[in-house]
């Protein structure tokens, strides 16, 4: 069965420092990946999405960047913080075919201080 | 006009009811449709898929009108455990791998 971890569940940050949050597939192969924030009270934002690796298209101008090394590995950066990054990070895929279910991993909280 | 449009409630209904939820979407090139529960500060998960001849899983009835574009939810015999978000999903149309999420509708079962 498929699984998908994300680490860590939360971080407490200052405003100004770098952010590296991972996203990890188990149990597929060529998945579509995906980042999403949800602000407190908020629907979910998509950020980025990856069709395959080394392939990333952002939905919003940010300060945040993807990366997508391996398959199964989706990495959420930023080289400095704001305060508006706070909030919640969710990592997503879905089978490639683009219609189906997307499945969510826990989530990082993120504070930026 | 939003793309996925949705009630943000709260409904609060007492234990037994029972509750409806709509959710209207604009692209009428929509190919799937989804309901997902969120509980409070956990990740959203995929509740039940939605048919074109409507489906049913327990309590829970998924409704599609195509022709009026919306989709619904019914739960039956609400129970405590029901509280939560529930989140509208529409996805497809023009190959596009982006589902469209709606800001979501609140539960709140009280005794």
């Amino acid at each position: 069965s498929q699984t998908i971890h994300q680490w860590p569940a939360t971080l407490v940050q200052p405003v100004g420092s770098p952010l590296s949050l991972e996203c990890t597939v188990e149990g597929t192969s060529n998945p579509n990946l995906y980042w999403y924030r949800q602000a407190a009270g908020r629907g979910l934002q998509l950020l980025f999405y990856s069709v395959g690796i080394g392939q990333i298209s952002s939905e919003v101008p940010q300060n945040l960047s993807a990366s997508r090394p391996q398959d199964r590995q989706f990495i959420l950066s930023s080289k400095k913080l704001l305060l508006s990054d706070s909030g919640f990070y969710l990592c997503a895929w879905s089978a490639h075919s683009g219609r189906e279910t997307q499945y969510f991993g826990p989530g990082t909280r993120l504070l930026v201080l | 006009r939003k793309e996925v449009e949705q009630d943000p409630g709260p409904f609060n209904v007492p234990e037994g009811a029972t509750v409806a939820f709509n959710c209207t979407y604009s692209n009428s090139a929509s190919q799937s449709f989804f309901w997902y529960r969120q509980d409070c500060r956990k990740e959203p998960k995929l509740l039940m898929s939605v048919y074109s001849s409507g489906n049913e899983d327990g309590r829970f009835t998924a409704q599609l009108n195509r022709a009026s574009q919306y989709i619904s939810l019914l739960i039956r015999d609400s129970k405590l455990s029901d509280s939560a978000t529930y989140l509208c999903v529409v996805n497809g149309g023009g190959g596009s791998y982006i589902p469209t999420f709606g800001r979501g509708t609140s539960l709140i079962v009280h005794p």
